[in-house]
């Protein structure tokens, strides 16, 4: 069975800096695809960013880029320029590519708090 | 456009209560999915429907159940609670072709908290 492993329950960072936020998964499976989703308090989950494990380049969405490292199953979000917003609960999840979204795990997520 | 909504926002129950959770997806979306997520456990899969019919389910036991409606709307029932069962409830949809990305539409939620 597919593991999502989020080692980092709590991260802090600072507005304006830099942050990663680290995710490893277990899969025997050679295609299939990671993402980044956001919880803000009371609001709903968004997907950040997605990445097919075919493609070897590393999804960027405006500040928000990954660092995947396929071999080492490893699947990492860095965020750039840290804005207040940016507050929330970060989940990592996979999919086989042969599956459908009911297929997703998810990690049990890293708490993200933005300071001034 | 609206998004995915849940009712109600809070539920309390007793051991042994039934609980309904309520569910209208993105129009034009016919899969619903409900989620589990319960402190520091990340979001567990419950149920997936598609087109009125149970697609998928995950690792919970039968009195968790669920249907969706013609309108694809889908209601999530909780029988014979246990305390176990107080979680967050996260209803998400999709569009049928783009469920194999993975990407979902999450509501807020439903709090259910069994005493």
């Amino acid at each position: 069975a597919q593991t999502v492993t989020q080692s980092q329950p709590e991260m802090s960072v600072q507005e304006a800096e830099t942050v990663t936020l680290s995710c490893t998964y277990d899969t025997s499976e050679s295609d299939y695809y990671l993402f980044w989703y956001k919880q803000p308090p009371s609001r709903q989950m968004i997907l950040v960013i997605r990445q097919e494990a075919y493609k070897q380049q590393n999804a960027t969405e405006n500040r928000f880029s990954v660092n995947f490292q396929k071999a080492a199953k490893s699947f990492s979000l860095k965020i750039s320029d840290s804005q207040l917003g940016d507050a929330a609960m970060y989940f990592c999840a996979y999919a086989p590519n042969t599956g459908t979204a009911s297929k997703l795990t998810f990690g049990t997520g890293t708490r993200l708090q933005v300071t001034l | 456009e609206a998004g995915v909504t849940q009712s109600p926002t809070h539920l309390i129950k007793t051991r042994g209560q039934q609980a309904t959770l309520r569910c209208s997806p993105i129009s034009g979306h016919t899969s619903v999915y409900w989620y589990q997520q319960a402190l520091g456990l990340g979001l567990q899969f419950l149920l997936w429907y598609d087109e009125g019919e149970e697609r998928n389910r995950g690792n919970f036991p039968p009195r968790f159940s669920g249907r969706q409606f013609p309108n694809y709307s889908s209601e999530l029932n909780v029988n014979a609670l246990e305390l176990e069962d107080s979680a967050l409830y996260l209803c998400a949809s999709s569009l049928q072709g783009a469920s194999n990305t993975g990407e979902l539409f999450f509501g807020e939620g439903s709090r259910l908290t069994v005493l």
